[in-house]
């Protein structure tokens, strides 16, 4: 069966310290991956999105980047991360269309 | 473009009180409709979902139907319990653009028994 790991699932940063963070799939191939923040009273905003390896697209000018270095693995990281970079990141797949995303458990981000 | 509008929140409710929270939505194409709910502390879990018109997507007692004429995907339960305190979420794919899924703002529901 597929499953979503995402780590860590809260970490505290000083700000202009550097961020990354992981989420990997098992037990499917060439899954669409999607990184989203919630932020407090602002629901849910895509921030990247990739279709394959290497490919990512991006949502949202802003202080974070992302990678896909292999099949099932998405990062999000920043250089030098800011106060407003607080919130709630999750990371999901799809096969894409109408079987909706399934989503990792979360990193709870602090920057203080 | 394409979005989601959901009901604000929260909505309070007595243990075995019907539930009903509004969606609507805008898309240009025809979309996939979804409800995602988030327990405290947890990332996020599809709870129903439905894929054309006058389809119902259900599961653990909740229900939507996927309503053209009103671009709506209201979310109801008959009869809540303490355990459905949580985050619900509207969601919408555009299978036709290929967007990725767009949620709304959420509403927190809060049952007390």
């Amino acid at each position: 069966s597929q499953t979503i790991h995402q780590w860590p699932a809260t970490l505290v940063q000083p700000v202009g310290s550097p961020l990354s963070l992981e989420c990997t799939v098992e037990g499917t191939s060439n899954p669409n991956l999607y990184w989203y923040r919630q932020a407090a009273g602002r629901g849910l905003q895509l921030l990247f999105y990739s279709v394959g390896i290497g490919q990512i697209s991006s949502e949202v000018p802003q202080n974070l980047s992302a990678s896909r270095p292999q099949d099932r693995q998405f990062i999000l990281s920043s250089k030098k991360l800011l106060l407003s970079d607080s919130g709630f990141y999750l990371c999901a797949w799809s096969v894409g269309g109408g079987y909706g995303y399934t989503f990792g458990s979360g990193t709870r981000l602090t920057v203080v | 473009g394409n979005s989601v509008t959901q009901m604000e929140g929260p909505v309070t409710l007595s243990e075995e009180a019907f539930l009903t929270i509004n969606c609507t939505y805008t898309a240009t194409g025809y979309p996939s409709l979804f409800w995602y709910v988030q327990y405290p502390g947890e990332g996020l879990q599809l709870l129903l979902k439905a894929t054309k018109a006058d389809d119902k997507g259900s599961n653990k007692g909740f229900e939507a139907t996927y309503r053209k004429e009103t671009t709506s995907f209201h979310l109801e339960k008959g009869s809540v319990q303490v355990s459905d305190s949580a985050v619900y979420f509207c969601a919408l794919i555009d299978n036709q653009a290929g967007t990725a899924l767009i949620f709304g703002k959420g509403t927190t529901l809060s049952v007390s028994s």
